[in-house]
């Protein structure tokens, strides 16, 4: 596609359940990005895949959230056991991260714990 | 660990006014660094950037903002602020290419008339 794609839009779930939010990256883009929005706490980054490297999965704030990239696109975060903390706004990012390259966002899933 | 500070949570400016937005890095080597905008209801986009030459940089919009390495800042500056400029804007940086993209907490624009 011609931009970041994320999947669904809007969730609300229980809390309890487990969650998974997709991202579909640009075609080509090595490095994908996640990050949490919530209300004035900014962009929170949460876990970075850049091609065959090890994940940088520095920012998953509990054991609880997890993410993994099947074949160098597709991207898909899970929430377990979800906690009304975790309602946000979830947002997804890929660029080819070489010199003088951004990085394109989607336009976010957002989750509602209930 | 690395870190970006946006001393301002929001500012309000007079329409015509001019515009300065303040952003500080925690981190010793040069960095790439980017201003972000977020209009309600829209997605980020990428203003400008700084990687490495001239330390003054242009982007879009009218925006434009100076790399000071003894200052470790990355201000973002527009002359003449326009109603439409109100939105949350926010600094990013990332340590060297192919790290990840560290953000700030944001500021928020509001243009009076």
């Amino acid at each position: 596609g011609a931009g970041v794609s994320q999947s669904p839009s809007n969730k609300v779930t229980e809390k309890g359940k487990d969650v998974e939010l997709r991202c579909d990256p640009i075609s080509g883009h090595t490095a994908l990005y996640w990050y949490r929005q919530s209300l004035g706490q900014g962009l929170e980054f949460l876990i970075y895949f850049q091609g065959n490297s090890a994940p940088d999965k520095s920012g998953l704030p509990s054991d609880r959230f997890s993410a993994e990239r099947t074949g160098g696109s597709v991207s898909t975060l899970t929430i377990q056991r979800t906690q009304q903390e975790d309602s946000a706004v979830y947002l997804c990012a890929s660029s080819l991260w070489t010199e003088n390259t951004e990085a394109f966002f989607g336009q976010g899933t957002r989750l509602t714990v209930v | 660990a690395q870190s970006v500070t946006q001393p301002d949570i929001h500012i309000t400016v007079s329409e015509g006014a001019s515009l300065e937005l303040r952003c500080n890095y925690s981190y010793g080597a040069t960095p790439y660094l980017f201003w972000y905008v977020q209009s309600p209801g829209q997605g980020l986009q990428l203003l400008l950037k700084y990687f490495s030459g001239d330390t003054l940089v242009q982007g879009i919009k009218g925006f434009e903002a100076e790399f000071k390495r003894s200052q470790s800042s990355f201000n973002l500056r527009k002359p003449s602020v326009h109603w439409s400029d109100a939105a949350e804007y926010f600094c990013a940086v990332a340590r060297q290419a192919g790290t990840a993209l560290i953000f700030g907490k944001g500021t928020t624009l509001s243009v009076s008339s």
